[in-house]
Parts: C-alpha cells; sequence; structure tokens
C-alpha cells in the first residue's frame, strides 16, 4: 500500500490476556519504529529496526513487551499478560533508510484499552 | 531534564496572527530535527524539517540554533486549520530513533 498500515485500528482485551499488533511498513523502507502514545502524552519510543541489524529494544517498559521483524518487513508488537497501565495508542512508523536526513511516516496506530 | 522540551501551550490566537514556537534539546550530538504536526486523535504528520541555515515552506519558517541547542517554528497569517498539536523532533546520530517533545497545542479562533 501507499502508507504504514496497521492492525487492528482497535482493540479492547483483558487484563491479563496476550495481544498482538501488526505494522506493515511502506514497501522499501528498511527503518521501522513502535511508539506509544498514552492519553494526553507524548510519544514514548519502544523499539527501532534497522535492516538486518540488532534493534534498539531501549524504549520497551517491560519483559512483557517484545517485537520481531520477519523478512524486514512486516512487524509485530506483542505484549504479554496485558495491565492497566498498557492502554495507550500504539503507533508504528517506517523510513526509507535510518539516515539522519529522512523523517518518519506514521500508520494511524492501534488503540488498546485494557479492562 | 526532558531530551525535547516545548511549551505545552496552549497558544489561543486569532486568525492572521502570528505565533512563534520554541523548543530545546539536551543532547548536542543531535544530527537531524523535526516539526510534525498532531491533529486530535490521529498519527503524527511530518510537518517539515529543519536546517541549520533555516528553512521556509509558504506560511511556515523553521530555524535551527545549533550552539543554543534551540529550534523554533514561525507560523505566518495562521488559519483555523492550523489548530493542532505541533511536535518538535530531534534525531541522534545516523540511523538512531526520533525522539518527541511533549507537544505545543495550538488553538486557532476566528
Amino acid at each position: 500500500g501507499a502508507g504504514v498500515s496497521q492492525s487492528p485500528s482497535n482493540k479492547v482485551t483483558e487484563k491479563g490476556k496476550d495481544v498482538e499488533l501488526r505494522c506493515d511498513p511502506i514497501s522499501g523502507h528498511t527503518a521501522l519504529y513502535w511508539y506509544r502514545q498514552s492519553l494526553g502524552q507524548g510519544l514514548e519510543f519502544l523499539i527501532y529496526f534497522q535492516g538486518n541489524s540488532a534493534p534498539d529494544k531501549s524504549g520497551l517498559p517491560s519483559d512483557r513487551f517484545s517485537a520481531e521483524r520477519t523478512g524486514g518487513s512486516v512487524s509485530t508488537l506483542t505484549i504479554q499478560r496485558t495491565q492497566q497501565e498498557d492502554s495507550a495508542v500504539y503507533l508504528c512508523a517506517s523510513s526509507p533508510t535510518g539516515g539522519r536526513d529522512y523523517g518518519y511516516t506514521f500508520g494511524s496506530g492501534t488503540r488498546l484499552t485494557v479492562v | 531534564r526532558k531530551e525535547v522540551e516545548q511549551d505545552p501551550g496552549p497558544f489561543n490566537v486569532p486568525e492572521g496572527a502570528t505565533v512563534a514556537f520554541n523548543c530545546t534539546y539536551s543532547n548536542s550530538a543531535s544530527q537531524s530535527f523535526f516539526w510534525y504536526r498532531q491533529d486530535c486523535r490521529k498519527e503524527p504528520k511530518l510537518l517539515m524539517s529543519v536546517y541549520s541555515s533555516g528553512n521556509e515552506d509558504g506560511r511556515f519558517t523553521a530555524q535551527l540554533n545549533r550552539a543554543s541547542q534551540y529550534i523554533s517554528l514561525l507560523i505566518r497569517d495562521s488559519k483555523l486549520s492550523d489548530s493542532a498539536t505541533y511536535l518538535c523532533v530531534v534525531k541522534g546520530n545516523q540511523g538512531g530513533k526520533l525522539i518527541f517533545g511533549q507537544g505545543t497545542e495550538l488553538s486557532v479562533k476566528p
């Protein structure tokens, strides 16, 4: 597609359940990022993939969070044993390279609600 | 201290006004700078990159002062459609992650 695609757009889950969020970056973009934004808050970096390099996981808030990127394209963010504080909009972005002059294109996000 | 700091506002201005947003960043090794716009309940969208020489895109002018680690955005002749949150964004060394400021809310009134 023309843009970054995320699914599902909305997810309501019960506390303690696992969830998987999916991101399809723009074709050919080598860099892929996950952020989350809680209500009324700024964007919080989670994880960054660049080509075949080891991902930068420095933003993952706990070991309940993990992400993978298969074949250098689609990425899945997994949250295990969800907690209410995990409720947020999870945003994925991609960039043509990891190069410094490129901004990122964001998907429309997955709104996660943990009840 | 936050890595990227912005005045959260809100800035309430009448149509046609000129408004300026400021941003400071803490990492002197930062290499790339951007302004993003985020509408309510929408994803951030790139407004413009920011260069040391300053750059202009229509009614929008961005400036970077590396010595002071300061970035600005000027909006001239503001429109109702400019109402949004403006995010100051800084990137580290090549390949690094983007660090977002908390955003400055702008409300343009008729």
